[in-house]
């Protein structure tokens, strides 16, 4: 069965460090990625999606993430992070012909 | 934020009672979407619907029914609650299938099984 495997359950960085939040999952065919970002007492949002092209995607507030077909990866990555980018972050991969499958989530807290 | 209205935001129930979630939208959009949030297992999806009275299961859909009379309502029915199904259920729209399109999302509901 298809899974997403988000690697880093709670990250803690102090502001201005850099990010880099880990997505593998283990389907072998064509797949559509996106990240999500849930912030505190809020719904889902979206973040990046990649459906093919260019596979370093730009995403909204500075995010951005690579995808690597041979590693099965869409690492979500950001140079500098800031208080306002505490949140929950999902990666989710949907194969064709087949449902969205999303991972378990990175908490991720930013010391001020 | 698209126009998703989930009803109700919190509600407590005991175990073995039915218990009908209901998700509404503005948006028009051909799919809907039923996902539980549960800490380390992130979002799993309930059922969907691809269109009115169309509507097929998802990962974790013991239990659960759904139903789709209308575009802009989506109904998830416990049938009878058990305290497994306490969760934070989130409806999705979105205006082509998941794999072309992004979903929107709906501001949760808290369900406590007691």
């Amino acid at each position: 069965a298809q899974s997403v495997s988000q690697h880093n359950h709670h990250v803690i960085l102090s502001e201005a460090a850099s990010l880099e939040l880990g997505c593998n999952y283990s389907y072998g065919g064509t797949v559509n990625l996106f990240w999500y970002v849930q912030y505190p007492g809020q719904h889902l949002q979206l973040l990046l999606k990649y459906f093919s092209g260019d596979p370093l995607v730009k995403g909204i507030k500075g995010f951005e993430a690579e995808f690597i077909k041979s590693k099965f990866s869409f690492n979500l990555r950001k140079p500098s992070v800031q208080w306002s980018d505490t949140a929950e972050y999902f990666c989710a991969v949907h194969n064709q012909g087949g449902k969205l499958i999303f991972g378990q989530g990175t908490e991720l807290s930013v010391k001020p | 934020d698209a126009g998703i209205t989930q009803s109700p935001r919190h509600k407590v129930t005991e175990t073995g009672t039915p218990v009908t979630l209901r998700c509404h939208q503005t948006e028009n959009h051909r799919y809907m979407y039923w996902y539980r949030q549960d800490p380390g297992h992130g979002l799993r999806l309930i059922h969907y619907s691809y269109g009115v009275k169309d509507t097929d299961k998802g990962e974790v859909s013991d239990g659960y029914s759904v139903s789709r009379s209308k575009t802009e309502d989506f109904l998830l029915t416990l049938e009878s609650a058990t305290s497994s199904q306490t969760s934070v259920y989130f409806c999705a729209i979105s205006e082509r299938a998941a794999n072309n399109s992004p979903l929107h999302f709906g501001n949760g509901t808290r369900l406590t099984v007691t």
